[in-house]
């Protein structure tokens, strides 16, 4: 268990829906990554937080939105849902910025779009 | 931008040694990371190179040479557990990391 948490753990919708999936950080650290997973494909990163601000972003689509709210936990809002976002969406946390800091990673969210 | 090539498949029998060669493009670099995944699961921290030389970790060990723009991943006394994906990683100018597309490693009894 990394102590990072997210929900729903799976997720179900229809094309053309909007979902937001949910995380919570390990105790302590202050910045938030989401990624996504594709089938058999790696990780693709989308968005960082740290400390409730935006701080670098991937490849994001127009559709895709995020945000971390004061008490640290985020966000990850997707609207206009299309087939190809199906995916596993991971939240990581670490205590600080940078690539070199070990990155923590919930269990995901697995998103079926139909 | 950044690339990152790994093999996609990497087979060995269990107690024998294998490696995992990743190479890299990118207009800024920090260092090379190396996550595992089992399937299904979520990606674990394995290892963080910064500067040139070998890092070992117990049975794991990570290798980087910034010049050649190359990394390595080192797995020894191989196990049945350790039969999951590995992912190198780029720390780049933007310090968020870019993910190659991951190495299937089967370990066989």
């Amino acid at each position: 268990d990394s102590g990072v948490t997210q929900t729903p753990k799976h997720l179900i919708t229809a094309t053309g829906q909007r979902v937001t999936l949910r995380c919570s950080p390990r105790s302590g650290d202050l910045s938030v990554y989401w990624y996504q997973q594709s089938l058999d494909q790696g990780l693709q990163f989308l968005i960082q937080y740290y400390n409730g601000e935006e701080r670098a972003k991937g490849n994001i689509l127009e559709r895709f939105s995020a945000q971390q709210f004061p008490d640290l936990h985020s966000e990850l809002n997707l609207s206009s849902l299309e087939l190809g976002d199906s995916a596993l969406y991971f939240c990581a946390s670490s205590v600080e910025l940078g690539g070199g800091n070990e990155q923590f990673f919930g269990p995901g969210t697995r998103l079926t779009v139909l | 931008g950044q690339s990152l090539e790994q093999p996609s498949e990497v087979t060995a029998v269990e107690g024998a040694i294998v490696q995992i060669n990743c190479t890299y493009q990118t207009s800024g670099f920090y260092g090379l990371s190396w996550y595992q995944q089992h399937d299904g699961g979520a990606p674990t921290f394995l290892s963080y190179n910064a500067l040139d030389g070998l890092e070992e970790t117990g049975r794991f060990s990570s290798f980087l040479s910034r010049s050649d723009s190359y990394g390595y991943l080192l797995l020894q006394e191989l196990q049945m557990k350790d039969s999951a994906s590995y992912f190198c990683a780029v720390d780049g100018s933007a310090r968020q990391l870019t993910f190659g597309s991951g190495t299937q490693l089967t370990v066989l009894p």
